[in-house]
């Protein structure tokens, strides 16, 4: 079963309008972490956001903001006046423990977005 | 110097060839990993190793092999290539706890 779902293949916008991408996971662990990450056209996979389990905080960084709930299993994230170097994959991650020290990575499907001038 | 590197950076090779991807990182980290990324299915670990001793298999592990040949290096092999190995392969590193992540840039691989 899919740990990490990004039900948004792709979202298209025109500049400076906002874009919120859905991420909803699935785990059995009380600890966990939730990453956000961008994959431009060059290929490189950049770090965005991280959260961990036990904050719920939700928090603006710059144009980028993230809307954690564990409730619904959701880990949403938005990017508010979007620019056309916007244009990536955006791709959702969960990373859960394998043992005490142990943690893997499971990614989602991603999202492209394409920011049109 | 980047902190995990990974060469080549792009390949082609013909089905049926042996081939290895290397993967090096110097965050001095025990933790090491193997992706593959497809259009549409995100990335899928490959093989991961906790230590140098632990080489565990991920989802996608058939017609792949992996040497962890010291602490900061890990390789991964495709006996036999075939066309549908074709892709885009990332190794990472992360620290104990599972709290942080760093990627290589990527192999971009072809097999015709």
């Amino acid at each position: 079963a899919q740990k990490v779902t990004q039900a948004q293949t792709e979202i298209s916008v025109v500049e400076k309008e906002d874009v919120t991408l859905d991420c909803v996971y699935e785990t059995r662990d009380t600890t966990y972490y939730l990453f956000w990450y961008k994959q431009p056209p060059s290929g490189e996979l950049v770090f965005l956001i991280r959260r961990n389990s036990f904050d719920e905080q939700n928090e603006i960084s710059g144009r980028y903001s993230w809307n954690f709930q564990k409730s619904t299993s959701s880990f949403n994230f938005t990017i508010t006046a979007s620019q056309v170097v916007d244009s990536a994959v955006y791709f959702c991650a969960l990373s859960e423990a394998v043992s005490s020290n142990d943690y893997k990575l499971s990614f989602g499907a991603g999202t492209t977005v394409t920011v049109r001038a | 110097d980047a902190d995990v590197t990974q060469t080549p950076r792009n390949r082609i090779t013909k089905t049926g060839k042996r081939i290895m991807l290397e993967c090096s990182q110097t965050k001095g980290h025990d933790r090491m990993y193997w992706y593959r990324q497809d259009p549409g299915l995100g990335l899928r670990l490959i093989y991961y190793s906790f230590d140098v001793k632990d080489i565990n298999k991920g989802e996608i592990s058939d017609g792949y092999s992996v040497s962890r040949q010291a602490q900061a290096k890990f390789s991964l092999s495709l006996e036999s290539a075939i066309p549908n190995q074709t892709a885009l392969y990332f190794c990472a590193t992360s620290d104990p706890g599972g709290y942080g992540y760093t990627f290589g840039s990527g192999t971009r691989l072809t097999v015709v």
